[in-house]
């Protein structure tokens, strides 16, 4: 089953705008990451935020963690049709060996229209 | 540094058929992991591995299995397909071998369907 749950599951927005993702996930983690993911290809790494940290940034992202509502979510300013991919976020159990294994959300797909 | 790659690409594959999906990591990478996504079920953690040895399994029957060679190049072989095997099969590495999660780094996949 799916540790996290992301919030909404479509978001289309006009270039120039700003799009939030939300994930929520159930058990203490080590981290949170964010993935891209092309239509159906590869998924590209976007961002680490680590259990003791609330806020990350990397060029137009932006990351918050609140492990007290087990939930992070995922701002992206100044959105570009380049965008345009499916977005999820990704956990791993603390405790325990969690060697390599990530486990995802639903995800969100975000469209960026021209 | 050259991605990771895999391969092949695309396969079609009939029901009762054996498949073997190959993933180059990055140079240096020494943990491989595997997950398989669908429409229904999402990403799914399949395996990892490390040193040629699995460290972590998730929960999918026997028929899945996988192996690392001493290159860190890994395989994955599912027997007896089902048609409900039908998915994208993405492999990650990772250059940390420690316990937790570290950035993955993402192949293509291999499209695999079984008709």
């Amino acid at each position: 089953s799916q540790q996290g749950e992301e919030d909404p599951q479509a978001l289309s927005i006009q270039e120039g705008e700003n799009a939030t993702m939300n994930c929520s996930y159930k058990t203490s983690i080590n981290n949170l990451q964010w993935y891209r993911q092309n239509s159906g290809r590869g998924l590209v790494h976007l961002i680490l935020i680590r259990s003791n940290e609330r806020e990350k940034h990397s060029g137009r992202l932006r990351v918050t963690l609140d492990t007290s509502k087990k939930s992070s979510s995922l701002l992206i300013t100044a959105s570009r049709a380049a965008d345009t991919a499916s977005y999820f976020c990704a956990t791993d159990r603390a405790g325990g060996t969690s060697y390599g294994k990530l486990t995802f959300g639903q995800g969100t797909i975000l469209t960026v229209h021209p | 540094k050259a991605g990771v790659t895999q391969t092949p690409r695309y396969l079609i594959k009939t029901r009762g058929q054996q498949v073997t999906l190959s993933c180059s990591p990055i140079s240096g990478h020494r943990s491989v992991s595997w997950y398989q996504q669908t429409p229904g079920q999402g990403l799914q953690f399949l395996f990892e591995y490390f040193s040629e040895t699995q460290r972590n399994k998730g929960n999918f029957p026997g028929r899945f299995s996988g192996r690392q060679f001493s290159n860190s190049r890994s395989e994955m072989n599912v027997s007896t397909l089902e048609l409900g095997d039908s998915a994208l099969y993405l492999c990650a590495s990772s250059p940390l071998g420690l316990a937790g999660s570290y950035e993955q780094y993402f192949g293509p996949g291999t499209r695999l369907t079984v008709t």
